[in-house]
Parts: structure tokens; C-alpha cells; sequence
């Protein structure tokens, strides 16, 4: 079982590039999160989904992008990096919203210098 | 704003020790509380607590929530150098898909 599954593992941007972090789930999830671990933080919500075609900001949207066009996809985008969005990004799916079990991708790790 | 606190932000213990961590919490309209687990990447879930007093066990691990209090603890009993992870507490609430995380205990399991 796949489970959730982003690409790629680590990324370096130069500061004012653009990239797309992706994230595909193969257990048919209608809630889909993006969160961003600093080093020694919690995580913290970037954009969340609760159906294909249905986003919301979290806690820290600036700076990103998202889309669900299909209920599997749920693609991150950055404009224009800056050092400040250096994280560790993590895609998580749910079958019935935060108060049930959310799995986790391996993480992106990201760096822009 | 809510807030999630845990303590020990780490922690060092020999095999075969008990320990446990902690997890206070503020937020408004609370829903649950879920403890994680975060070796090297993708945090893994433990438990989800929604009701005060109630101990949820799986295995060597357990937890309890305490409503009143708005304070969490999870036990891991016996340890063993597989637990050394970083240990998340997350609180959910009514009204909106959020989860506050804490920033996590850092347990580290000496052989």
C-alpha cells in the first residue's frame, strides 16, 4: 500500500524560484492537509482540502499555492522562494477530518538559498 | 490563539525505564487530542483522546486525557531503543480543520 506519497524527498531553490511539491494518497481521503515542520517546532498548517475541488488556508498560507482538482492530487505550489519557507514540508490525508487518524508523507525537504 | 505545551522538551532515559510525557493545552471549542510519534520522517499516529479519564493502551504505550485539567500524559512503559522518537501532541477543535501541534518531547532510549 502506497498510502501518501510526495515527491521529491529534498529540493535546494534559489531564492525567487518556483516549484510545486507534490502529493498523491491511493486511499480515496477526502481531507487532505500541507504542513511545514521548522527545526524544533510543531507542525504547522499551510492549506487544507476537504474535497476535490474545496481548499482552504491554515495557519501560515502565505507565500503557497494549492489546487485539488482530483480527489488522489493535492499539489503545493511556491512563487517566488524566500529563505524564510526553508522547511521540512509534510502532505497528510484523513478519511473524516482532524479528529481522525491522519497519515503522513515521507516529507520534502526543502532549502532555498 | 490555542496553544499546546509539552514537557519535557527532551528527554534521556536507559532501556527498560518508564516514562512520561506531558501535554497542556489551550484552545477553544476542544475536540481531541492526538498523540504522534516522528522518528527520522512521516509522523505516525498513537492515539486519539476524546473523553477525560479514559485510558487508551497499545502495548507498552498508553494515554489519558484529563478534560478539567486540560493536560494529557502519555506512558511508555519498559522502554526500548525503538521508541526514540520525537513524541507529538496535537489538539483539535470544533469549527474549523485545525490541528495546534506542540513542538514535541525528543525521547531518546540508552541501551
Amino acid at each position: 500500500n502506497a498510502g501518501v506519497t510526495q515527491t521529491p524527498k529534498f529540493r535546494i531553490l534559489k531564492i525567487g524560484q518556483s516549484m510545486t511539491l507534490q502529493c498523491t494518497q491511493d486511499m480515496n481521503h477526502n481531507y487532505m492537509y500541507w504542513y511545514r515542520q521548522d527545526p524544533g517546532m510543531g507542525l504547522k498548517l499551510i492549506y487544507y482540502s476537504v474535497g476535490a475541488g474545496i481548499t482552504d488556508k491554515g495557519e501560515v498560507p502565505n507565500g503557497y499555492n494549492v489546487s485539488r482538482s482530483t480527489t488522489e492530487d493535492f499539489p503545493l505550489r511556491l512563487e517566488l522562494a524566500a529563505p524564510s519557507q526553508t522547511s521540512v514540508y509534510f502532505c497528510a490525508s484523513s478519511s473524516g477530518g482532524l479528529n481522525t487518524e491522519a497519515f503522513f508523507g515521507q516529507g520534502t525537504r526543502l532549502t532555498v538559498v | 490563539e490555542d496553544k499546546v505545551v509539552q514537557s519535557p522538551l527532551s528527554l534521556v532515559v536507559h532501556e527498560g525505564d518508564t516514562v512520561t510525557l506531558n501535554c497542556s493545552y489551550e484552545v477553544t471549542n476542544f475536540r481531541s487530542l492526538l498523540w504522534y510519534k516522528q522518528e527520522k520522517k512521516a509522523p505516525t499516529f498513537l492515539f486519539m483522546l476524546t473523553s477525560s479519564g479514559i485510558e487508551k493502551k497499545s502495548g507498552r504505550l498508553s494515554s489519558i486525557l484529563d478534560k478539567k485539567e486540560l493536560f494529557s500524559i502519555l506512558n511508555i512503559t519498559a522502554t526500548q531503543t525503538g521508541d526514540s522518537a520525537v513524541y507529538l501532541c496535537a489538539v483539535s477543535n470544533f469549527g474549523n480543520e485545525k490541528l495546534t501541534f506542540g513542538t514535541g518531547t525528543r525521547l531518546t532510549i540508552i541501551p
